[in-house]
């Protein structure tokens, strides 16, 4: 089974901080996604990476910023950690042919 | 630009009850529709899709068909259980831009015993 891990489940960092959300992929997928999820607001797509070194912007950039050096990893970095940052993170990621998405198992961010 | 709508929730019903829970979407091309699942805590797992008009998807006793004359993607259980409970996407693929999904918000579904 492909597997999308996220480094960690539950992390708090303080306002101003520099953040750092890792997803790691292992099937060799080029398309990589970065969501995050707020009650009543569903999935917003923050940006996405078509294969390594690639990156476009979603819905919801501002704020945050990607990084895509190997294929494997798709790192979301929020320069300035801000309060109305808090929420869940979702990343995923397919094959260039596919239609769904795998997704992780979520990063549930609060910023203090 | 493409779009999904769904039912709004809480939906809460009966162990045993019939569980329908609507999905309708615009498209300008020919999209591919999923239904996502979410359980408490974890991210989206895939349940079921279909590729083309009149394709039924299916998977752990849920069932979708996809209506392009009613442009709907309806899920439906005919009995669920308290295991069911999770909150419950709909997306399309969205053929003319990249292919990314386009998200419905959810529908939250809770199972009593």
């Amino acid at each position: 089974d492909v597997k999308v891990t996220q480094s960690s489940r539950y992390l708090v960092k303080r306002t101003g901080e520099k953040v750092f959300l890792e997803c790691v992929q292992d099937m060799d997928h080029e398309n990589m996604f970065w969501y995050r999820q707020d009650p009543g607001l569903g999935l917003r797509l923050i940006y996405f990476s078509y294969d390594v070194k690639m990156k476009e912007k979603g819905d919801i950039p501002e704020g945050y910023s990607v990084s895509r050096e190997k294929k494997e990893r798709f790192s979301l970095i929020l320069e300035s950690a801000s309060t109305n940052q808090t929420s869940m993170y979702l990343c995923a990621s397919r094959t260039r042919q596919a239609l769904g998405y795998t997704f992780g198992s979520g990063t549930r961010l609060t910023v203090v | 630009g493409d779009s999904v709508t769904q039912m709004e929730g809480p939906v809460t019903l009966s162990e045993e009850a019939f569980l329908t829970i609507n999905c309708t979407y615009t498209a300008t091309g020919y999209p591919s529709l999923f239904w996502y699942v979410q359980y408490p805590g974890e991210g989206l797992q895939l349940l079921l899709k279909a590729t083309k008009a009149d394709d039924k998807g299916s998977n752990k006793g849920f069932e979708a068909t996809y209506r392009k004359e009613t442009t709907s993607f309806h899920l439906e259980k005919g009995s669920v259980q308290v295991s069911d409970s999770a909150v419950y996407f709909c997306a399309l693929s969205d053929a003319g831009n990249n292919r990314k999904l386009i998200w419905g918000l959810g529908t939250s579904l809770a199972v009593n015993p």
